[in-house]
């Protein structure tokens, strides 16, 4: 029972374009959502989070934003970097647990 | 601030053998995980750990999987007998109680032959 899903395993974006990763789940439950990203030989390093009382947050290039509704997030990357190339994981977490459950990750590549 | 150390980052072993996994989180993190990932999947949760008592190990497989946080602190994390299925990289990570963000270990990456 996969609860965090990504769907999309790898993308390629060109360099200074808006690269865009998506992540759906099932558990209407969740209601805390991060994302990580890692790099080879590394453990994931934390990105960016979002509560599930905003649609919206922003930290400089990163831009997440949560439907509820359609219980799906996006993380967006405006411009992308080669240095962004990396695995992007999507977490979720029901408030006051902290058992976050992961997705199977999206492999970003950004092209020079 | 030093970051979540683990030990050892590689290890090589034959099915049916044990082994050992050894994680300190950051100082004064009071919640340790111990995830596996194996290739091509996200993090697994094995065990959740709220100072030296466990909060959740029902994705433990209890047969073989056992892991310890005595003192609250540094935690270890063994298979024994393992099976080739295990070969994975496992996670180690820690974060203040009631935060958002986890802070990952390299983690310890384990072939099974």
């Amino acid at each position: 029972d996969q609860q965090v899903k990504q769907n999309s395993p790898s993308l390629s974006v060109q360099e200074g374009r808006i690269s865009i990763l998506n992540c759906d789940y099932t558990n209407s439950m969740f209601d805390y959502f991060l994302w990580y990203k890692k790099y080879p030989a590394e453990g994931p390093t934390f990105l960016i989070s979002i509560s599930s009382i905003k649609d919206k947050n922003e930290d400089g290039r990163f831009t997440v934003f949560l439907n509820k509704s359609a219980k799906h997030l996006s993380l967006h990357i405006v411009p992308s970097q080669p240095g962004d190339s990396a695995v992007y994981f999507c977490a979720a977490d029901t408030s006051g647990t902290y058992k976050y459950i992961f997705g199977t990750g999206t492999r970003l590549k950004v092209l020079a | 601030e030093a970051g979540v150390a683990q030990s050892p980052r590689y290890k090589i072993i034959e099915k049916r053998q044990s082994v050992a996994f050894w994680c300190n989180p950051i100082s004064g993190h009071a919640t340790l995980y111990w995830y596996q990932q194996i290739l091509g999947q996200g993090p697994k949760l094995l065990i959740q750990f709220q100072n030296n008592g466990v909060v959740d190990d029902s994705q433990l497989p209890k047969d073989r999987f056992s892991a310890e946080r005595l003192k609250g602190v540094d935690s270890t994390l063994k298979i024994q007998p393992a099976k080739l299925e295990d070969s994975a990289v496992y996670l180690c990570a820690s974060s203040p109680w009631g935060a958002g963000e986890l802070f990952f270990g390299e983690g310890s990456r384990l072939t099974v032959l």
